[in-house]
């Protein structure tokens, strides 16, 4: 089974620009891999922000984008909230095997 | 409105089952899949498993073939797991989710919380 990896910990100031990726074992994640995104409040059910790499749920605030940079799967944070410190949850598909979740990134707005 | 709302927290001891159910509401229940996936405290997501709308063919993750069984009941709109052979590393919250294949997942059931203790 393929290990997909995420940054365990980023800080952003509140206002401020953060990028979180999700890199996968098996080489470079591509639009095939269908990359999600879901953000995960303390004590809540995790919410689906962003789908097939750069797609946006409807309750996905602006400031949220996707994107492919470099070798993995991005998520852009722009004018960062108090209200986005959270965990953040990549998940990759693969081709004939299962789906895979990242380890997460707990992100703090400070 | 969508909406995925899960039964209530459970209690094993190890080698028992448990079956959580997920009731969908606000949307065509067959046209869509659900997708299981557990959070251990402290922990990251796993994915479990996803099932059709149809009922037909789930596709579980390795970890848990053999153990787990994922099941549709369409005429109440109801999902459910059953996993059994239960151990204290089972011990997570499950949470259910609307997804229109394996790799989806758009609406989050509230999660529902097992615990596996002696």
């Amino acid at each position: 089974q393929a290990v997909v990896t995420q940054e365990p910990s980023l800080t952003v100031s509140p206002g401020g620009t953060v990028t979180l990726t999700c890199a996968s074992s098996t080489g470079a994640v591509t639009s095939d891999h269908y990359p999600y995104w879901f953000q995960q409040k303390a004590g809540h059910a995790p919410r689906t922000l962003i789908y097939d790499t750069n797609n946006k749920q409807p309750w996905t605030p602006a400031r949220f984008s996707g994107s492919l940079l470099g070798d993995k799967a991005a998520l852009t944070l722009s004018g960062a909230q108090p209200e986005d410190e959270a965990d953040y949850y990549c998940l990759l598909s693969y081709s004939g095997a299962r789906p895979v979740f990242g380890g997460g990134t707990k992100l703090t707005v400070l | 409105q969508v909406q995925l709302v899960q039964s209530g927290a459970e209690v094993k001891k190890p080698g028992a089952s448990v079956k959580v159910s997920c009731k969908g509401s606000g949307y065509s229940f067959s046209s869509y899949g659900i997708t299981w996936v557990r959070q251990a405290p402290g922990q990251g997501l796993e994915w479990m498993g996803w099932i059709s709308g149809n009922n037909d063919h789930p596709k579980y993750a390795q970890k848990f073939q053999g153990r787990v069984t994922m099941t549709t009941d369409t005429p109440t709109s109801t999902n459910y797991l059953e996993l059994r052979s239960l151990r204290s590393d089972d011990t997570a919250v499950y949470f259910c989710a609307r997804a229109g294949w394996p790799g989806d997942a758009d609406i989050w059931g509230q999660g529902t919380l097992v615990t596996v203790s002696p």
